[in-house]
């Protein structure tokens, strides 16, 4: 299955800015998950990435808040914008690393508090 | 909305015995089923996934599926210590998005 490196393993942000988090993958893919788990709680689908077109969006996430890129089929990165305290959490991506749907593996998160 | 339901737990079990997980799910045009590890303060790990009906077994771990009741469930033969974690499950929907809903997660605790 793929592996996936993704930093910064944690952070502690000031409200009122924003944060980029990097997904590194070892293989191509065609689509990259971007989930949020807040605190014991399950994970919650932000966004799915393609390579060349506009991320998609799951209700209650916005573009503005959670810019996405996805320059390559290798790497994508999330921007928690104008941060608050509500935004800490922890912060995932996640590949279809074997396609058709044969499993989705996950990177190490993000661990983000915000103050 | 599609949902994934789980006994959130704590299941507790005794060292050597066999821990039983449930899940159900509402989208009935679901196709595959996954479950997840995560032990506190990692990621989700895949330990296993199910596409037919019946039984898939993977070394202790079996999962089995009823598309009919909507129901997958994850059983774990000769408990350990180290099996104490958080165990998701996941469905992937139909058509094109493949896109996983998870549940919350049932919390189970080996007891030596």
């Amino acid at each position: 299955s793929a592996v996936i490196s993704q930093k910064p393993s944690r952070d502690i942000c000031q409200r009122g800015t924003s944060l980029t988090i990097q997904c590194q993958v070892d293989s191509q893919v065609t689509m990259m998950f971007w989930y949020r788990q807040q605190p014991g709680q399950s994970l919650t689908l932000i966004a799915t990435a393609n390579q060349g077109s506009e991320a998609t969006y799951e209700s209650g996430f916005v573009i503005d808040k959670f810019p996405i890129s996805r320059p390559n089929l290798t790497f994508s990165t999330l921007t928690v914008s104008n941060m608050s305290p509500e935004d800490s959490s922890i912060y995932l991506c996640s590949v279809d690393g074997q396609g058709g749907g044969y499993g989705y593996t996950f990177g190490s998160g993000t661990r983000l508090t915000v103050v | 909305q599609k949902e994934v339901e789980q006994n959130s737990g704590p299941l507790s079990v005794p060292e050597g015995a066999i821990a039983s997980l449930n899940c159900t799910y509402s989208d009935r045009g679901s196709q595959s089923f996954f479950w997840y590890r995560q032990y506190s303060g990692k990621s989700p790990e895949l330990i296993m996934f199910i596409y037919s009906n019946g039984d898939k077994e993977d070394g202790r771990f079996t999962a089995q599926l009823n598309k009919a009741s909507q129901y997958v469930s994850l059983l774990i033969r000769d408990s350990q210590p180290s099996d104490s974690a958080t165990y998701l499950c996941a469905v992937l929907s139909g058509g094109s998005n493949y896109k996983l809903t998870f549940g919350k997660g049932t919390l189970l605790t080996v007891n030596p």
